[in-house]
């Protein structure tokens, strides 16, 4: 069975400092992983997706992650936040069937 | 466009009320999805349609019951609920119902049982 384990509960930075959210993900079959961002009382929107190819997977807002099947890692990455980045970001795994299994959420709180 | 729209936004309801919580697509997707998100924790899955058949139930009380009318519509009825089933529901889509698919979601349903 697939697991998502995000390191993080919450991450503090300040504006314009680069960010790292931890995502330790668990699979016996064929991975596919996500980063989904949450604002407030919103749905959830795609920040990115690894499916195959490159490990550096490039998304919106100016994210990127980088899949790492050695450490069975996808963390995902931001050289320089905004005030506007601050919402919690959850990373999930998907099995050959589609169903989605998402981490515990990582809050970041990004301050000025 | 890749937008799923749920109706209602904020929902009310007594423990004896019957209401459905309805979700919408029109990205020609055949996979359907209906996830739990209680506060401060991640979705959790419900109810998977594929090709308008229900692929997958992961246990859920059948005091909630999922309807796939067409390939566009996703309805979730609700019948005698618990306080402890208050939670924003959210519904998604992907184009089908195998892996690495991307599943677009909806603002949610904020469902409050008293």
């Amino acid at each position: 069975a697939q697991s998502v384990t995000q390191l993080d509960s919450q991450v503090p930075v300040f504006e314009e400092a680069p960010v790292e959210l931890r995502c330790n993900y668990s699979s016996s079959v064929s991975v596919y992983l996500f980063w989904y961002v949450q604002y407030p009382n919103q749905g959830l929107q795609l920040l990115l997706k690894y499916l195959s190819g490159s490990t550096l997977v490039k998304g919106i807002n100016g994210f990127e992650a980088e899949f790492n099947k050695s450490q069975t890692s996808f963390h995902l990455r931001k050289p320089s936040v905004h005030i506007s980045d601050t919402a919690e970001y959850f990373c999930a795994v998907s099995d050959p069937g589609n169903k989605l299994v998402f981490g515990a959420g990582t809050i970041l709180r990004v301050k000025s | 466009d890749t937008e799923v729209t749920q109706t209602p936004k904020h929902l009310v309801m007594g423990m004896t009320n019957k209401k459905s919580l309805k979700c919408e697509q029109h990205m020609g997707h055949r996979a359907m999805y209906w996830y739990k998100q209680k506060a401060k924790k991640p979705p959790e899955l419900m109810f998977v349609y594929s090709y308008e058949k229900l692929s997958i139930n992961e246990s859920v009380p059948s005091r909630f019951s999922p309807e796939c009318p067409n390939s566009s519509l996703l309805n979730l009825h609700l019948h005698a609920l618990q306080p402890e089933d208050s939670a924003l529901y959210l519904c998604a889509s992907s184009q089908g119902g195998t892996g690495g698919y991307i599943q677009y979601f909806g603002a949610g349903t904020r469902l409050s049982v008293l």
